[in-house]
């Protein structure tokens, strides 16, 4: 089945500066990945996703990055704000297929004022 | 209420007591999940539901019991727990599965804090 690895399990910057979490997944089927926020108490909600046609998709400060060949993909946050400070999980998932999310171990991110 | 939402959100339980945990959603979705997120762990899937169907079942032991007698509420009955067990419970919903649609996102309850004494 699919195996997902997420790193760093913790981040911390100054706030302006960019944070990179990079994941990497093990099922070359996988073709969904999304990214999911989850502040301290909160439920986690979806914030980006990239689909297995698309190498790169930006949304204001968060973009995310994908390299099929690599099995790997990265979310990257610039111009951080302390509000971006969360646990940040990466995830894949095979559309057409398990269409089942397999999850990383999740990202603790800190922005430091 | 709107969204995913999910009933108790604090459960405090001994080892020999049953309890349920509730989700119901409000999307218009069709399918369901449970999830269990402990400390330094990622979010485990336990079930999957699909227009009431159970599609999932990620070996789940058996003293967890999950019930969906329609696509808007999911339970997750509970009995003979043990303390290994205490953790977060997410509850999601999506729309249903195998649609072929290119957009399927879930949409997370705000958890149920199980602890299990």
């Amino acid at each position: 089945g699919e195996n997902v690895e997420q790193h760093p399990s913790t981040l911390s910057v100054q706030e302006g500066d960019s944070a990179v979490i990079k994941c990497t997944y093990s099922d070359s089927a996988s073709n969904y990945f999304p990214w999911y926020k989850q502040e301290l108490g909160k439920r986690p909600q979806l914030i980006i996703d990239i689909r297995s046609n698309v190498g790169e998709k930006k949304d204001q400060r968060i973009a995310v990055t994908l390299n099929k060949t690599a099995k790997h993909f990265s979310l990257h946050i610039t111009e951080t704000q302390p509000e971006d400070s969360a646990v940040y999980f990466c995830a894949a998932m095979t559309r057409g297929g398990s269409e089942k999310l397999v999850f990383g171990k999740g990202t603790k991110l800190t922005v430091n004022p | 209420e709107t969204g995913v939402t999910q009933t108790p959100r604090h459960l405090v339980m001994g080892m020999t007591n049953k309890k349920s945990l509730k989700c119901e959603q409000h999307l218009g979705h069709n399918a369901m999940y449970w999830y269990k997120q402990s400390a330094k762990k990622p979010l485990e899937l336990m079930f999957v539901y699909n227009f009431k169907e159970q599609t999932e079942n990620n070996s789940v032991p058996s003293r967890f019991s999950p019930e969906c007698p329609n696509s808007s509420h999911l339970f997750l009955h509970l009995h003979t727990l043990q303390p290994e067990d205490s953790a977060l419970y997410l509850c999601a919903s999506s729309q249903s599965l195998y649609s072929g649609r290119d957009y399927n996102e879930q949409f997370f309850g705000p958890g149920t804090r199980l602890t299990v004494l």
